[in-house]
């Protein structure tokens, strides 16, 4: 399996600062269409995921411009650029490229300090 | 917009099938990629598998053994059957939709609200 390791576990983030979280994985993520299938997800309090970036820095429409997604091969960054209130929960990686096993990282809780 | 409901018994036994219904609204069953997800505290977030039109499935290989997935167009739904439950298979089961622009590599564009299933005696 292709294991996706994120850090930090917990993020304490004061408000309007920036945040990042970064997911790393076991084998490179460049699929030989040329695509590399890393996504991010957030999963408020109570809520179901919800997908924000896709194939690495593509934003899903309505996600808020603060949010950004970089890296390649094996290592990839999730940033906020100032976190608001409503940025609270859990941030989870997954990569789509070693089709069939798709895999999540085991997450990563954002709170506020 | 696509909304998606799961449905299904909160509580199996050991041993017996775990069977969740997903009911779809809002886009045409014929259009997307249909996958269920689980969650659980001790394995995290977990594809299960996908189906899409034709009744076409591809499973995760650790469950693919005990998995059965179904699409019944003209109820535009779409089922999730796993057998020789445990304990270990106690999760929240999520049914989501993945365009076919994007596929389901790229992830998951709507999810439902998600179902407890229990398997305890």
């Amino acid at each position: 399996d292709v294991v996706m390791t994120q850090s930090p576990l917990s993020l304490p983030v004061t408000l309007g600062q920036p945040a990042s979280i970064s997911c790393r994985s076991s084998q490179s993520l460049v699929h030989s269409d040329g695509n590399t299938y890393l996504n991010w997800f957030q999963q408020r309090p109570g809520q179901s995921p919800r997908r924000l970036i896709y194939k690495v820095s593509n934003r899903d429409s309505g996600v808020p411009d603060r949010f950004s997604g970089s890296g390649s091969g094996t290592d990839f960054t999730l940033k906020i650029s100032r976190v608001e209130a409503e940025d609270v929960g859990v941030y989870y990686c997954m990569q789509g490229t070693h089709w069939p096993l798709i895999t999540f990282g085991q997450g990563t809780r954002l709170e506020i300090k | 917009q696509v909304q998606l409901q799961e449905s299904g018994p909160g509580l199996v036994k050991p041993s017996e099938t775990l069977s969740l219904t997903c009911t779809v609204s809002g886009g045409s069953i014929s259009s997307f990629y249909w996958s269920w997800i689980r969650q659980s505290a001790g394995k995290g977030l977990e594809w299960i598998g996908r189906i899409y039109s034709g009744g076409n499935t591809d499973y995760n290989p650790s469950l693919k053994s005990r998995v059965t997935m179904s699409l019944d167009t003209s109820k535009s739904q779409f089922s999730l059957k796993l057998s020789s439950v445990t304990a270990a298979d106690t999760a929240v089961y999520y049914c989501a939709s993945s365009s076919m622009v994007r596929g389901v590599r790229a992830g998951f564009d709507y999810w439902g609200q998600g179902a407890v299933v229990t398997v305890s005696s």
